[in-house]
């Protein structure tokens, strides 16, 4: 079974411009989160989405919003980008029902912004 | 909604002491309390996981145990190895709506020192 996978490993981009990163989660999971992952600030909850409804939205600005689709995949996109926005973007897939499901992580999309 | 806390941020031990990480909850509905590690540059991978109806849980050298009055949840390493030094993640879950709906802590940077 294919793991999480999450396009493009490496990113870097402009003050002012925006991003689009993808996760694919395992077949047959329809839940997938995200996460903002900084040195300082350790392990962010951006969103979750399940059978392509966000259930859940962190304490981040309008700038970021995501979706997700039929097949499950997700995207999250951020506008406007800002030098704070440097981080490693995980996202994470799990069932999304049942009891003691594990949530598998991507390898993550190192964002670079100058 | 649910909050996790995870104390200490960093924590530095000697090879062949213990560690402990502690979390606490805030949703007394989280039934299922799973431990994620990161190595650095790697993506976080589940170690050990404990439900609700269960008190403590070993696995060789990682144990967890549960306070479910207190609502806090700790992950003990005896014999600390060099290894061992990464990112642990602690995590609570519960049913909402129809959905595991899964909190992550912030994170503790461990450092074994050899």
């Amino acid at each position: 079974k294919a793991g999480v996978t999450q396009t493009p490993r490496y990113l870097i981009k402009t003050r002012g411009q925006q991003v689009t990163l993808s996760c694919s989660p395992i077949s047959g999971h329809r839940s997938v989160s995200w996460y903002q992952q900084t040195p300082g600030q350790g392990l962010q909850f951006l969103f979750e989405y399940f059978s392509e409804t966000q259930r859940n939205k962190g304490n981040f600005p309008g700038r970021f919003s995501g979706r997700q689709f039929s097949n499950s995949r997700s995207e999250m996109n951020v506008s406007t980008l800002e030098l704070g926005d440097s981080a490693l973007y995980l996202c994470a897939s799990s069932p999304g029902t049942g009891l003691g499901t594990e949530a598998f992580f991507g390898q993550g999309t190192r964002l670079t912004v100058v | 909604g649910e909050n996790v806390e995870q104390h200490p941020s960093t924590l530095s031990v000697q090879e062949g002491d213990s560690a402990v990480i502690k979390c606490t909850y805030s949703d007394s509905a989280s039934n299922y309390f799973p431990w994620y590690k990161q190595e650095l540059g790697k993506r976080p991978q589940l170690i050990i996981d404990i439900r609700s109806n269960v008190g403590e849980k070993k696995d060789q050298r990682i144990a967890v145990t549960l306070n479910k009055t207190a609502k806090h949840f700790s992950l003990h390493i005896t014999e600390t190895q060099p290894e061992d030094s990464a990112v642990y993640f602690c995590a609570a879950s519960r049913s909402s709506g129809g959905y595991q709906k899964v909190t992550f802590g912030t994170g503790t940077k461990l450092q074994v020192i050899p």
